[in-house]
């Protein structure tokens, strides 16, 4: 499968607890993304990496919220303390890069649904 | 802020008629424009780009761009039970990243 693969698929965890997200993208996609989908809402930004380079994180982002992508292939997702509000879908796609003054499409993963208790 | 709007729905269409989704952006300056589909409890999957003004169409789906009035849309022909799924309309509004609507639910009726 070359597809973005994301894991845990699920994760309940009790408020107060950290939680850490694995995505491994498409091998050769350089671009890699994370997103948070709440119901009934669109996929929101929270931070992209080019290689191993975190280059844009969202001003909402909380700092309790970090990222890594250490070799330019996988990347982690940590939320510590989480809350209640954390609770959603986190979606983590890959995209080749800029070309031509247009940009790629992304590919998701099946993203991890969290719930905090 | 920069915004991406999409009429929340739900659009009921019967099956085999033409589905009309919408999409207004707010960056004038934005290059590249997408339609995502996502099923209920799925990640979204890409269906559809489009870069310039005009019409672009692959199999029953086509999408138009105008940006002098900075809008999109993705019309579905011939649409089926199985295109029932929330439509996502995504917009590169800088260099780096997609803006994302909140989407249309798209109902079609056997």
């Amino acid at each position: 499968d070359t597809g973005v693969s994301q894991d845990p698929r699920h994760k309940i965890t009790k408020r107060g607890q950290n939680v850490t997200f694995r995505c491994d993208p498409i091998s050769e996609h350089n671009r890699l993304y994370w997103y948070r989908q709440t119901l009934g809402q669109g996929p929101e930004f929270l931070t992209y990496f080019q290689n191993e380079a975190q280059l844009e994180k969202s001003r909402l982002l909380s700092d309790r919220f970090s990222a890594e992508r250490p070799k330019g292939s996988f990347s982690t997702l940590e939320i510590q303390r989480t809350e209640q509000g954390d609770s959603a879908m986190y979606l983590c796609a890959s995209s080749l890069g800029w070309e031509q003054g247009a940009n790629y499409g992304y590919t998701f993963g099946s993203g991890t649904r969290l719930t905090v208790v | 802020q920069k915004e991406v709007e999409q009429n929340s729905g739900p659009l009921s269409v019967p099956e085999g008629a033409i589905a009309s989704l919408n999409c207004t952006y707010s960056d004038r300056g934005s290059q590249s424009f997408f339609w995502y589909r996502q099923y209920s409890g799925k990640s979204p999957e890409l269906i559809m780009s489009i870069y310039s003004n005009g019409d672009k169409e692959d199999g029953r789906f086509t999408a138009q761009l105008n940006k002098a009035s900075q809008y999109v849309s993705l019309l579905i022909r011939d649409s089926q039970p199985s295109d029932s799924a929330t439509y996502l309309c995504a917009v590169n509004m800088g260099y780096s990243t997609l803006t994302f609507g909140k989407g249309t639910m798209l109902l079609v009726s056997p």
